[in-house]
């Protein structure tokens, strides 16, 4: 069964700090991995999608990267802002034919001005 | 586009009352999902749609009931609803074809008492 693992659970830095966030994942053989950004009492939206073939996607000031060997993948936040502050989930899918994501527990992140 | 709607947003259910919620979306994806998020436990998958007049069922679907009779519908039922099933309910969708990027509604928020 997968299990994904986020760390750590709250992170709290000053205003334009780089920092980045960790997720793990048990099962290497998965075909993608996305990382969603929650705001309290929202849904969950989409900030990257890495296809298990990829090492990397980039948007703005965001960079995925995927090491599948070793059930790892890191979101890096460049300069942060108070706007960044949310929860951030990774979700791992293990096929193409819709099914079954696995989330993490998602780290909370706060960016203080 | 409005993306995934859900409706209703809130609702308080006594136990043993029945309810449907209802998940829309108008972008013409292929699949689409149930989940509750509960805190500590993540979002975990209750049913799951990969096309029209088709339902399978996902981590936690004992207590659940779904139909997609129409493409762009996917519906939620609880028959006879349970304290435990107090929860946050998220709807999300996927284009299919190879596009993974998964969709999230606003969410329901389900108090049984």
């Amino acid at each position: 069964k997968q299990e994904v693992t986020q760390i750590p659970a709250a992170l709290s830095v000053p205003e334009g700090e780089n920092l980045v966030l960790n997720c793990s994942f048990t099962d290497s053989a998965i075909y993608n991995l996305q990382w969603f950004r929650q705001d309290p009492g929202k849904g969950l939206t989409s900030l990257l999608l890495i296809q298990s073939s990829q090492r990397e996607q980039t948007s703005g000031r965001l960079n995925a990267s995927l090491d599948k060997s070793s059930g790892r993948s890191t979101l890096y936040i460049a300069a942060s802002q108070p706007g960044d502050s949310a929860t951030y989930l990774c979700a791992v899918r293990k096929n193409t034919n819709a099914g079954k994501s696995t989330f993490g527990d998602g780290t909370t992140l706060t960016v203080k001005p | 586009n409005a993306g995934v709607t859900q409706t209703p947003k809130f609702r308080v259910l006594k136990t043993g009352q029945s309810m449907t919620l209802l998940c829309a979306q108008d972008m013409n994806h292929e699949y689409m999902y149930w989940y509750r998020q509960d805190p500590g436990m993540g979002l975990r998958l209750i049913h799951y749609s990969v096309g029209e007049g088709t339902t399978a069922k996902g981590e936690v679907p004992d207590g659940y009931n779904v139909s997609r009779l129409k493409k762009q519908n996917f519906l939620l039922g609880l028959e006879s609803a349970a304290p435990s099933q107090t929860s946050v309910y998220f709807c999300a969708s996927i284009p299919g074809g190879g596009k993974n990027i998964q969709y999230f509604g606003a969410g329901t928020r389900l108090s049984v008492l």
